[in-house]
């Protein structure tokens, strides 16, 4: 059964850069058809897609962070990364890794269980 | 891109049914049979409940169901039961090869 876990520093100073990591285990992370992504969730409010990569390594973005996102591969690891710069303390929230596409299903199908970053000095 | 519009909170008596919108445009809901519902209960992740319009998961109640027109999808939860209070959220792929939420709705179960 496909997992995904997430890890990182839960506090990050504002103008630093957030590095996530995301680990599939239970699969490969190089099966076709899957995009693997970012979502966030500010305390007390609704879902924000970051960005997507896919198997292949195209990326996709959400406009408003595209300036500041990266999303990275690396099958070796069968894990995925988020590097989001120049933080404030708007980008404090809950982050999940996510699969979209598994078993043909257009839809961010498995999710990690989250984890709090807090942007304060 | 702005995210899809949902109303903040909606409410029902147990055995009653429920519908959820979810308003977007022709770049979104509206150009692709490509949204999805999630459930998600305090403090845990998002569980996929619909997707692909009104398709459903293996596993997940078949008194959840979904549908569209025009721009504007629907979650209809029928037989409300308690365990069903929870916030759900709808997303959509855009035609500019992104991904869109809905701002989320609190369901309570009265």
């Amino acid at each position: 059964q496909l997992q995904l876990q997430e890890s990182g520093p839960g506090l990050v100073k504002p103008s630093e850069t957030l590095s996530l990591t995301c680990t599939v285990s239970g699969g490969s992370i190089s099966s076709s058809s899957y995009y693997w992504g970012w979502i966030r969730q500010p305390p007390g409010k609704g879902l924000e897609w970051i960005g997507s990569i896919y198997y292949s390594g195209s990326t996709y973005y959400n406009p408003s962070l595209k300036s500041r996102v990266t999303i990275s591969v690396d099958t070796s690891k069968n894990q995925f990364s988020l590097k989001l710069s120049s933080v404030t303390a708007a980008d404090t929230a809950v982050y999940y890794c996510a699969r979209y596409g598994g078993n043909g299903r257009n839809a961010f199908d498995i999710w990690g269980q989250g984890t709090m970053v807090t942007v304060s000095s | 891109q702005s995210a899809l519009t949902q109303p903040a909170s909606v409410s029902g008596s147990p055995g009653q049914s429920i519908t959820i919108s979810c308003t977007g445009t022709s770049s979104d809901v509206g150009g692709y049979n490509y949204v999805s519902w999630y459930q998600q209960h305090p403090g845990k992740a998002p569980k996929l409940m619909i997707y692909d319009v009104s398709k459903r998961p293996s596993g997940i109640s078949n008194r959840f169901s979904g549908s569209k027109s025009g721009n504007t999808a629907s979650l209809t939860i029928s037989g409300l039961q308690a365990e069903d209070e929870a916030d759900y959220y709808c997303s959509s792929y855009t035609s500019s090869s992104t991904w869109v939420f809905g701002g989320g709705t609190k369901l309570t179960v009265l």
